[in-house]
C-alpha cells in the first residue's frame, strides 16, 4: 500500500535555528510530491511541491528517490514558521488520492 | 478570487442520522476532493469528482458518498452516522485534480457524532 511517514510528531527549535522535517514515502511509480501547511487558525494550504523546484519562505525540499525521502528544509527558523507541515505524494489516483502524512507540528522558540 | 467555502462551518447530529455537507470550489475549477480529517488518523482521501463524476475513491465505507453538479459545486453524504465519524470534514479544489495540480482547501465542517 502506498505510505508517508513523517517521524516527528512535534520538532521544537531555536529561532535562527535550521529546520529539517523528515518525510518518507513508499509508493509504486513515481508520485508527485508535495508539502502543505496549516497556521494557527488559517487553512491547508500548499507550501511548496517537488515539480516546481522551488524555495517558498526559505524552505526548500530534496527529493531523493534512492531513500524515497523528501525531507523540507530551512537554514534559518523564523518565529512565523510555526505550523503543522503535511508532507503528500500524490500518485494521480486510485484510493489513494492526495495521501497526507500525520504531521509535524513545528514549533519555533525565540 | 473567492476561496472554497464549506457549509455548514459546524454540526451535531446523533448516531444513525445522516448528514449532507456542502462545498463550493473556486471559480473555474473542475475537480472537488473532500478529506476526513481525525487527531488519530490524520487527513485521509474519501473521494474525487470532476465534471460531476466520481474518479477516485478512498477507503471509506459505503455510507461515504458524495456528488457533484453541474456548477462544480459538491455535497458529501453520510447515512446511518457512528461516534467515529466526528471528524473535521475538509473539500479542496483544484483545476483539473491531476498530478501537478495545486489543491486548494476550505475551512472545514467540524461534525460531531453524539
Amino acid at each position: 500500500a502506498q505510505r508517508v511517514t513523517q517521524p516527528e510528531k512535534l520538532l521544537s527549535v531555536f529561532k535562527g535555528a535550521p529546520v529539517e522535517l523528515k518525510c518518507n514515502y513508499s509508493y509504486s511509480g513515481s508520485p508527485e510530491l508535495f508539502w502543505y501547511v496549516q497556521y494557527s487558525r488559517q487553512r491547508l494550504q500548499l507550501l511548496l511541491r517537488h515539480i516546481s523546484r522551488e524555495s517558498i519562505k526559505g524552505f526548500t525540499a530534496d527529493l531523493n528517490k534512492g531513500e524515497t525521502s523528501f525531507h523540507l528544509k530551512k537554514p534559518f527558523a523564523q518565529e512565523e514558521d510555526s505550523a503543522m507541515y503535511y508532507c503528500a505524494p500524490y500518485s494521480g489516483g486510485g484510493a489513494d488520492g492526495l495521501t497526507f502524512g500525520k504531521g509535524t507540528h513545528l514549533i519555533i522558540q525565540p | 478570487k473567492a476561496g472554497v467555502t464549506q457549509t455548514p462551518r459546524y454540526l451535531i447530529k446523533t448516531r444513525g442520522q445522516q448528514v449532507t455537507l456542502s462545498c463550493s470550489p473556486i471559480s473555474g475549477h473542475r475537480s472537488v476532493s473532500w478529506y476526513q480529517q481525525t487527531p488519530g488518523q490524520g487527513l485521509q482521501f474519501l473521494f474525487e469528482y470532476f465534471s460531476e463524476t466520481q474518479r477516485n475513491k478512498g477507503n471509506f465505507p459505503g455510507r461515504f458518498s458524495g456528488r457533484q453538479f453541474s456548477n462544480s459545486r459538491s455535497e458529501m453524504n453520510v447515512s446511518t452516522l457512528e461516534l467515529g465519524d466526528s471528524a473535521l470534514y475538509l473539500c479542496a479544489s483544484s483545476l483539473y485534480g491531476g498530478r501537478t495540480d495545486t489543491q486548494y482547501f476550505g475551512p472545514g465542517t467540524r461534525l460531531t457524532v453524539l
